[in-house]
This record gives structure tokens, C-alpha cells and sequence, in this order.
């Protein structure tokens, strides 16, 4: 496998439920990200991973609770969400947060919540 | 609001003429600006990116300009081809970090054979 991996690439669930999205990149990068996209709405940061510690948090509900093992890889772990938070959830990684350098994506998740 | 905007949602150019991709945007500490691009059903992938102190960076058939006192920068295409046709997204940072990007909804190219 190379680059930035996503699994499962569609999910549907139940208000209910819980699941947890997963991310595995092969670059050897030290930051990753959680991102949604909405239909019709731009990009929208949720989480970044620097090192495996989270420095960056957008005000992001709850019910939505990563965790970073270790620098490869990333989880969403999702618990009681809304038909709102359908959507396409990306994960990214970039060599360093804090320096610049570009940032490459995973697929995505395709998320539907019934 | 926004703090980056592509207006149009969409953009078809015959093959071989030029694309023109345009990005507005209203912070003025944003001093790093990177295009995307995106097929279906992929993650989107870095095109090219430009830094506040410079006016243009080309690669290949890829150029983008920026104007900082407009706040415009634009992606240009020369020649387009069939397979340029993606969703490229314009986004941009502070400081120099690629770590927090806001992006753009993106625009839709289609190029036409």
C-alpha cells in the first residue's frame, strides 16, 4: 500500500450506533488530519495530529472523538450522530504541521447517517 | 463567511484552449495559496502552491498568478486536455503552515474534446 489509505470507503448507520473510520498512512509523515466536506460547502478542518498529540481542534461536536496511535495512524470514532454529519470525510497527512508542506489526502469515507 | 471564495462552480474549456481557474479571498494575513485537485470518488491531490512574496509559479502547464491588493489569484491551464477535468479546489494559510488550510467549495472543470 502506498500513500494515505481509508477504510471503510462508504458507511451507513444508525443514530444510534457507533463505528470509528480509519486512516493508515505509508509516507512516513508526521502530522495528520480529519477532514468534512458537505455537499456544496468547502473543505472544513475538524482535527490535526502533530506527532501524534493533537494541536489543532475546530470546535468539533463531541459525538465526533479521534485518537492518533501512533504516526501512521488515525481514527474517527463516531457515537450517536445526526443526519447532518452525512458526508465525505477526508483524512489527510504532510511531512510537518508547523512548516510548510503540501498536504496529501486518503479517498475519503463516504458517510451516511440514517 | 467565507474567507475564501471560487464563484463559480463551474468552468467548460475546449481541449487545447486556455483554463482559466479564478479565487477570491479576504484575509489578508493569508501568505500561502495552493491549488488542489479532485476526481470522483479520490482524495483531492496537490497541484501547485505559491507564496505571498511572489507574483507567479509555473509548472508545466500549470501557472498561478496572485494579486495581493485584489486578493484574486488564478490557475492557469495551457493547454487543457480531457483529463484535466476534475474539481480544483484554491486554498490558503497563515503563516506559512500548511498545517491549517481553509479551502475554497472548488470549481468544476470540464474540458472538451
Amino acid at each position: 500500500e502506498t500513500g494515505v489509505t481509508q477504510t471503510p470507503r462508504h458507511l451507513v448507520m444508525g443514530m444510534t450506533n457507533k463505528k470509528s473510520l480509519k486512516c493508515e498512512q505509508h509516507l512516513g509523515h508526521n502530522a495528520m488530519y480529519w477532514y468534512k466536506q458537505s455537499a456544496k460547502k468547502p473543505l472544513e478542518l475538524m482535527f490535526v495530529y502533530s506527532l501524534e498529540e493533537r494541536v489543532e481542534n475546530n470546535s468539533v461536536p463531541s459525538r465526533f472523538s479521534p485518537e492518533c496511535p501512533n504516526s501512521s495512524h488515525l481514527f474517527l470514532h463516531l457515537h450517536t450522530l445526526q443526519p447532518e454529519d452525512s458526508a465525505l470525510y477526508l483524512c489527510a497527512s504532510s511531512q510537518d504541521f508547523f512548516r510548510g508542506y503540501e498536504q496529501y489526502f486518503g479517498p475519503g469515507t463516504r458517510l451516511t447517517v440514517t | 463567511d467565507q474567507q475564501v471564495k471560487q464563484n463559480s462552480p463551474s468552468l467548460s474549456v475546449q481541449e487545447g484552449r486556455i483554463s482559466i481557474l479564478n479565487c477570491d479571498y479576504t484575509n489578508s494575513m493569508f501568505d500561502y495559496f495552493l491549488w488542489y485537485k479532485k476526481y470522483p470518488a479520490e482524495g483531492p491531490t496537490f497541484l501547485i502552491s505559491i507564496s505571498s512574496i511572489k507574483d507567479k509559479n509555473e509548472d508545466g502547464r500549470f501557472t498561478v498568478f496572485l494579486n495581493k491588493s485584489a486578493k484574486h489569484l488564478s490557475l492557469h491551464i495551457v493547454p487543457s486536455q480531457p483529463g484535466d477535468s476534475a474539481v480544483y479546489f484554491c486554498a490558503a494559510s497563515v503563516g506559512g503552515s500548511q498545517g491549517n488550510l481553509i479551502f475554497g467549495k472548488g470549481t468544476k472543470l470540464s474540458v472538451k474534446p
